[in-house]
């Protein structure tokens, strides 16, 4: 559920190369899971959403998987742009209760 | 369709100063989220209004922090006597459902001399 105050763990990654974001939720009960981009200085932007009744999603040059035994969401990033580094949040919510994860840093190296 | 606007960007107060930081949700949107950020850290939640009614209070802390979202105008959240440890960037969210996508502002970012 909550976030917590862990300094944020990095990828680094080739432009051009594929990248896997990696997330981590807590809440069994969770139906419903958002990846959000932030940039410095800019509040959080959603990029991709998924229900609990799917276990992939598609969208341009971004794939969501979630595999509801293990309680696990990744964000895949196809052909990694210098514009995709930011930090990538995943968030899990149920009803009215959304919770966000602590979010990794991608860096894309040119 | 403006987005959700948050004011002011930056705001700088001496310990023992009010902070009001004011989120102007996505229009037909009700339901309103704030959450504390602190620098290289994840977003942690403090509260969710719709319109006039506080839903979850949860993140809140109990003393100096309260928030509002009145039947007319933006959703104000309120520090009083600011300390420096209130000092991270404050952002506001706006949805049209309590399940949907959680539309974010861009931040106000509080800083206490």
């Amino acid at each position: 559920g909550e976030s917590v105050g862990l300094h944020l763990p990095t990828l680094s990654v080739q432009e051009g190369d594929n990248s896997i974001i990696n997330c981590a939720y807590s809440n069994s009960a969770s139906d419903y899971f958002i990846w959000y981009k932030q940039e410095s200085g800019k509040g959080p932007q959603f990029i991709i959403d998924i229900r609990s009744n799917m276990d992939k999603r598609q969208g341009q040059r971004v794939t969501v998987l979630l595999n509801k035994t293990v309680k696990h969401l990744s964000l895949q990033i196809a052909a990694t742009q210098p514009g995709d580094s930011a930090v990538y949040f995943c968030a899990e919510a149920n009803n009215n209760d959304m919770r966000f994860g602590a979010g990794t840093r991608l860096t894309v190296k040119p | 369709n403006a987005g959700v606007m948050q004011n002011p960007r930056h705001l700088v107060r001496r310990r023992g100063q009010e902070a009001r930081l004011r989120c102007s949700p996505m229009k037909g949107h009700s339901h309103v989220y704030w959450y504390r950020q602190l620098p290289e850290e994840g977003l942690k939640f403090m509260v969710y209004l719709q319109k006039e009614n506080i839903i979850d209070e949860s993140g809140m802390p109990k003393e100096r922090f309260s928030a509002e979202f009145p039947k007319e105008g933006p959703s104000i959240l309120r520090i009083q006597q600011v300390v420096r440890g209130d000092s991270a960037a404050y952002f506001c969210a706006s949805s049209p459902a309590s399940d949907g996508i959680q539309y974010f502002g861009a931040g106000t970012r509080l800083s206490v001399l």
